[in-house]
């Protein structure tokens, strides 16, 4: 079964607008953490933000955003004041707190235009 | 250089030779991860390590092999190439595998088997 779902395989937001990317998670662990990870068209897995999920507060990097709803098993990644250079894949991801690695959603490919 | 590097960064074989994807860490990070991304699917773990010469299989291990005779290398052979093993492969490591511990992918190697 799947333990991350994006539902979103793309989307399109204006320069300077915020955006939100879902993700929902699967796990009866009731210890995991949550990564986001940027995927710009050059390749390379950029890690973003993390929350953990006894953490009382949402996680906030700069300007990105995790809106995490425990009860809802949901982590959507916000992201304000959207760049150009925000253009990419997004990936979701979930370590289970009896694991080692990483479960990985499909990933949302955002597009900001001008 | 400090980081996770990854060799070759583009390899095209044929099917049924074996090749060997080469990675290299600098951190002493004692769990290392190979990934391969495929369109729609996401990243799926391929094996991981939890310190030399401690290896498991992970989601999709079938035609892989591993090894981790030192800290800082993780190498993954295929045996005998398949075409359904072309893909994008990431090599990841991470200082340890609970809370924040984040994974540092390396870039990635394109393998095209023909």
């Amino acid at each position: 079964a799947q333990k991350i779902t994006q539902t979103q395989p793309g989307m399109f937001v204006q320069e300077k607008e915020a955006v939100t990317l879902d993700c929902t998670y699967d796990t009866s662990d009731p210890s995991y953490g949550l990564f986001w990870y940027k995927q710009p068209s050059s390749g390379e897995m950029i890690f973003l933000i993390y929350q953990g999920s006894y953490d009382q507060q949402n996680a906030t990097e700069g300007r990105y955003s995790l809106n995490f709803q425990k009860a809802r098993k949901s982590a959507n990644l916000v992201i304000s004041a959207s760049q150009l250079g925000d253009s990419a894949m997004y990936f979701c991801a979930m370590r289970e707190g009896s694991g080692y690695a990483l479960n990985f959603g499909k990933g949302t490919s955002l597009l900001v235009t001008p | 250089d400090a980081g996770i590097t990854q060799s070759p960064r583009y390899k095209i074989t044929e099917t049924g030779r074996q090749v060997t994807l080469m990675c290299h860490q600098t951190w002493s990070h004692s769990y290392m991860f190979w990934y391969r991304q495929d369109l729609g699917h996401g990243l799926r773990l391929i094996y991981y390590s939890a310190a030399a010469d401690i290896t498991d299989k992970g989601e999709v291990p079938d035609g892989y092999v591993v090894s981790r005779s030192k800290t800082e290398n993780f190498p993954l052979t295929l045996e005998s190439a398949t075409r359904s093993q072309t893909s994008v492969y990431f090599c990841a490591s991470s200082e340890g595998t609970s809370g924040y511990n984040e994974q540092f992918f390396g870039p990635g190697t394109r393998l095209t088997v023909l």
